[in-house]
């Protein structure tokens, strides 16, 4: 099985940069997904590293360390409308095609 | 082009009665996913299809719960018959390929409430 760690609240300022962390474990690692969801709505797709290294678009990035089990979801220049949850989920290898999901991180901006 | 789309969006029923869970997947897209998440937890695996055929169901908790796709296009999952811990939000994801890396795009999900 896996186990996936994210925080569970975070908040930041209008304006500011934010990272959110997610650690894994897993024994056959094949990529780590990051999901944006609001209240209510569907989980929409933010990125997906399978490579150690940044991966940027736009305001988000997203870095992977797969020797420390290790990424985060960088959000830079905060916007109320990014108050969301942020789904980290991990693709392993002989599991399927299922997502393993974290308990997600709650993010409220504040003006 | 319409994304998933999950019907209803919300059920309330009470134990032991039954529900039935639908499921539109982006068309094209061969493989269909459902997960829930119960209050609290996070969101979890249930089964994959690719197609009609169930390529995964590893993740379904008991024999209370079916899942079909005749046809090969939109899925159906069915409670019966439903406790109270079944209560959560049902989301289904399809994706166009099984390879790694091929992004699953979610729906909304529904939220069933079993009294």
């Amino acid at each position: 099985g896996q186990n996936i760690d994210q925080p569970t609240e975070m908040t930041a300022t209008e304006g500011a940069i934010v990272q959110i962390n997610c650690t894994y474990q897993t024994s056959g690692f094949n990529g780590l997904f990051w999901y944006q969801q609001h209240a209510g709505e569907a989980p929409t797709f933010l990125s997906y590293n399978v490579l150690d290294g940044l991966e940027e678009k736009g305001r988000f990035s997203s870095f992977l360390s797969r020797s420390k089990g290790y990424s985060y979801l960088l959000l830079k220049e905060l916007q109320m409308k990014d108050s969301a949850s942020y789904l980290c989920a991990v693709h392993e290898n002989n599991a399927g095609n299922m997502l393993t999901f974290g308990g997600g991180t709650r993010l409220m901006v504040k003006p | 082009e319409a994304g998933v789309t999950q019907f209803p969006s919300h059920s309330v029923i009470e134990k032991g009665q039954t529900v039935t869970l639908r499921c539109d997947p982006i068309s094209g897209h061969d493989n269909l996913y459902w997960y829930r998440r119960v209050m609290g937890k996070e969101i979890k695996f249930l089964l994959h299809f690719v197609k009609e055929s169930k390529q995964d169901e590893s993740g379904m908790p008991n024999n209370r719960f079916l899942a079909e796709r005749t046809g090969g296009t939109y899925s159906t999952l069915k409670v019966q018959p439903a406790e109270l811990e079944d209560s959560g939000v049902y989301f289904c994801a399809s994706s166009l390929t099984k390879g790694a890396g091929d992004t699953q795009y979610f729906g909304p999900g529904t939220r069933l409430t079993v009294l």
